[in-house]
């Protein structure tokens, strides 16, 4: 039963464009959302996140929207650069206990930028 | 560099035997987790420790177990293993003083276990 949901495995995106990665999640508890960046051999890389009381939280090329009626986020990049090119995870939390608990991954989507 | 330290890098073991991974937090984070990737079951939370104690358990195994130690760093044991046990083991840390609700998790660079 997966709760964090990536249906796509991958995405190619020219150069200069926006890249937009999807995200559903099941679970009505979880309050906090949060997208990694993972290159091959390393450890996912902290990108952005956001708070169940917000909908949008920006930081620099990057935009988290988020859409709790439909449970539903997504990550924008504007624009898209060679260096963007990554396995995306998207990542939730439902902070029960007034502290970090485990995360919940969604399975990944490979971002490819074509030049 | 996220702060988060792991060693080994990688490791190569039969099946049967035992294992230990290493993990040194960031500088001032009490909170560890231990996750298990592997390639058909993706990101998976094992386990958290909090200041010295086990505070959130997630899809770990009986066969596995892991510790935190007074000066923070954490290790986690692996026995009896199995071909399936062959998977990137990821650690990861947070601030988790219990007074912010919403924290980020830094992770490691992963220790890739290989079981023959």
């Amino acid at each position: 039963d997966q709760q964090v949901k990536q249906n796509s495995p991958s995405l190619s995106v020219q150069e200069g464009r926006i890249s937009i990665l999807n995200c559903d999640y099941t679970n009505s508890m979880f309050d906090y959302f949060l997208w990694y960046k993972k290159y091959p051999a390393e450890g996912p890389t902290f990108l952005i996140s956001i708070s169940s009381i917000k909908d949008k939280n920006e930081d620099g090329r990057f935009t988290v929207f988020l859409n709790k009626s439909a449970k539903h986020l997504s990550l924008h990049i504007v624009p898209s650069q060679p260096g963007d090119s990554a396995v995306y995870f998207c990542a939730a939390s439902a902070q029960l206990r007034g502290g970090a608990d485990g995360l919940t991954f969604g399975k990944g989507t490979h971002l490819i930028i074509q030049p | 560099d996220s702060g988060v330290t792991q060693t080994p890098k990688h490791l190569i073991t039969a099946t049967g035997q035992r294992v230990t991974l290493r993990c040194s937090p960031r500088s001032g984070d009490l909170s560890v987790y231990w996750y298990q990737q592997s390639l058909d079951q993706g990101l998976q939370f094992l386990i958290q420790y909090y200041n010295g104690e086990e505070r959130a358990k997630g899809n770990i195994l009986e066969r596995f177990s892991a510790q935190q130690f007074p000066d923070l760093h954490s290790e986690l044991n692996l026995s009896s293993l199995e071909l399936g046990d062959s998977a990137l083991y990821f650690c990861a840390s947070s601030v988790a003083t219990g007074r912010i609700l919403q924290e980020t998790q830094y992770f490691g660079p992963g220790t890739r276990l290989l079981v023959l």
